[in-house]
């Protein structure tokens, strides 16, 4: 069966800073593998993909991510983080053989300090 | 937003009640999902639907039915709610030549 863990429940970090959220997943094929953005009260918003090809991928609103084959990793990064990119970010890996279903990490909740 | 609507947004019941949730697409996307959203949890597949009348389990399904008889309607319905159904409840699309799922506002379900 497949899983994803988030390490990080709630990470925080100054404006301006470096932002590395954490994805580790569990797969038996080629993994389907997206990142997810929940504004607090909103629905989730798609940030990037990741199917075949290039490792690092490019997403919207200045974020990337980087599948490694060899630690089960798929983590999200953004070099300087705005205020409002204060939200909540899922991992998730796609059965896309069996329905397309997802299975979600827990989440990290990001918080931004001025 | 793959124009995906759900109604209602927000559902105050008791416990033992009826419940039916309804998620509306516009575009004619043939996969639907519902999830459920909990603390700690992130998203939790409770039952998709890949065509009319077309449905199949996903790993929370217990409580939960759901139909589909026409393209544009997903229905997840609740039985008899119980306290632990309360959480919020998200449908989902997927867009045809893709793999990522498109989601909706979300139903805040509190069962009393």
């Amino acid at each position: 069966a497949q899983s994803v863990t988030q390490p990080d429940i709630h990470i925080t970090v100054s404006e301006g800073a470096s932002l590395e959220l954490r994805c580790n997943y569990s797969y038996g094929a080629t993994p389907y593998l997206f990142w997810y953005v929940q504004s607090p009260g909103q629905g989730l918003q798609l940030l990037l993909k990741y199917f075949s090809g290039d490792t690092l991928v490019q997403g919207i609103k200045g974020f990337e991510a980087e599948f490694k084959r060899s630690q089960s990793s798929f983590n999200l990064r953004k070099p300087s983080v705005h205020w409002s990119d204060a939200a909540e970010y899922f991992c998730a890996v796609g059965a896309i053989a069996a329905g397309n279903k997802l299975t979600f990490g827990g989440g990290t909740r990001v918080l931004v300090k001025p | 937003d793959a124009g995906i609507t759900q109604s209602p947004r927000h559902k105050v019941t008791e416990t033992g009640t009826p419940v039916t949730l309804r998620c509306h697409q516009t575009e004619n996307h043939r996969y639907m999902y519902w999830y459920r959203q909990d603390p700690g949890h992130g998203l939790r597949l409770i039952h998709y639907s890949y065509g009319v009348k077309d449905t199949d389990k996903g790993e929370v399904s217990d409580g939960y039915s759901v139909s589909r008889s026409k393209t544009e309607d997903f229905l997840l319905t609740l039985e008899s709610a119980t306290s632990s159904q309360t959480s919020v409840y998200f449908c989902a699309v997927k867009v045809a030549g893709g793999d990522e799922q498109f989601f909706g506002p979300g139903t805040r379900l509190t069962v009393l």
